[in-house]
């Protein structure tokens, strides 16, 4: 039972343009919410996260929206730039997992420019 | 500059060996964790540790064993190598209970090939 999903293996999308990341998750426990990016060779690195009491959070060129409701989390990038090709893995955790993050399976962005 | 370093990029084993993949990290951070990347299944938890001397299994643990006897170094344990443990390993730690605040720092991975 994969917890966390992403549901678009890829995404490509022109220089300049937005891109949207999805992330869906069905563990209702699940309060803070994270993204991460992967260059091919490195480890993920952390990118934003959003706790469940927000619905909106924003850095930068980089914003997370969640909508509790509907357990569904994504990833704004306004405007996409070449350097932002990567893999982006969303992931989720619960104060009762203590320290254990579940991860998606990953998207992988292409930006053209 | 924070750093999460594993021993090895790359390493080659035969099936039946037993493997030590070694992972330290400099920023005191009590949580520490060993997850390994797959084709088409994202990252899954293998084991994780909240302190010296302390460990619980992840979503995936058959196979593997893990040792903390410092609280920098943790190190994941192939018992008897198989072909289907070729995969991507990274260690990653955190400084907060959840491992959510501020996220996760990862080291650079681990490819493991199995033959």
């Amino acid at each position: 039972d994969q917890q966390v999903k992403q549901n678009s293996p890829s995404l490509s999308v022109q220089e300049g343009r937005i891109s949207i990341l999805n992330c869906d998750y069905t563990n209702s426990m699940f309060d803070y919410f994270l993204w991460y990016k992967k260059y091919p060779a490195e480890g993920p690195t952390f990118l934003i996260s959003i706790s469940s009491i927000k619905d909106k959070n924003e850095d930068g060129r980089f914003t997370v929206f969640l909508n509790k409701s509907a357990k569904h989390l994504s990833l704004h990038i306004v405007p996409s730039q070449p350097g932002d090709s990567a893999v982006y893995f969303c992931a989720a955790s619960a104060d009762t997992n203590a320290g254990k993050s579940t991860f998606g399976d990953g998207t992988t962005l292409t930006v053209k420019p | 500059d924070v750093k999460v370093t594993q021993s090895s990029r790359y390493l080659v084993k035969r099936t039946g060996e037993k493997v030590f993949l070694e992972c330290v990290q400099d920023m005191d951070h009590e949580n520490m964790f060993w997850y390994r990347q797959d084709p088409g299944l994202g990252l899954r938890l293998i084991y994780f540790s909240y302190d010296v001397k302390m460990k619980e299994k992840g979503d995936i643990p058959e196979g593997y064993s893990v040792s903390r006897e410092k609280k920098e170094r943790f190190s994941l344990i192939l018992e008897s190598a198989s072909t289907n443990q070729t995969s991507m390993y990274l260690c990653a730690s955190s400084l907060f209970g959840t491992g959510g605040y501020g996220g996760y720092t990862f080291g650079s991975g681990t490819r493991l090939t199995v033959v």
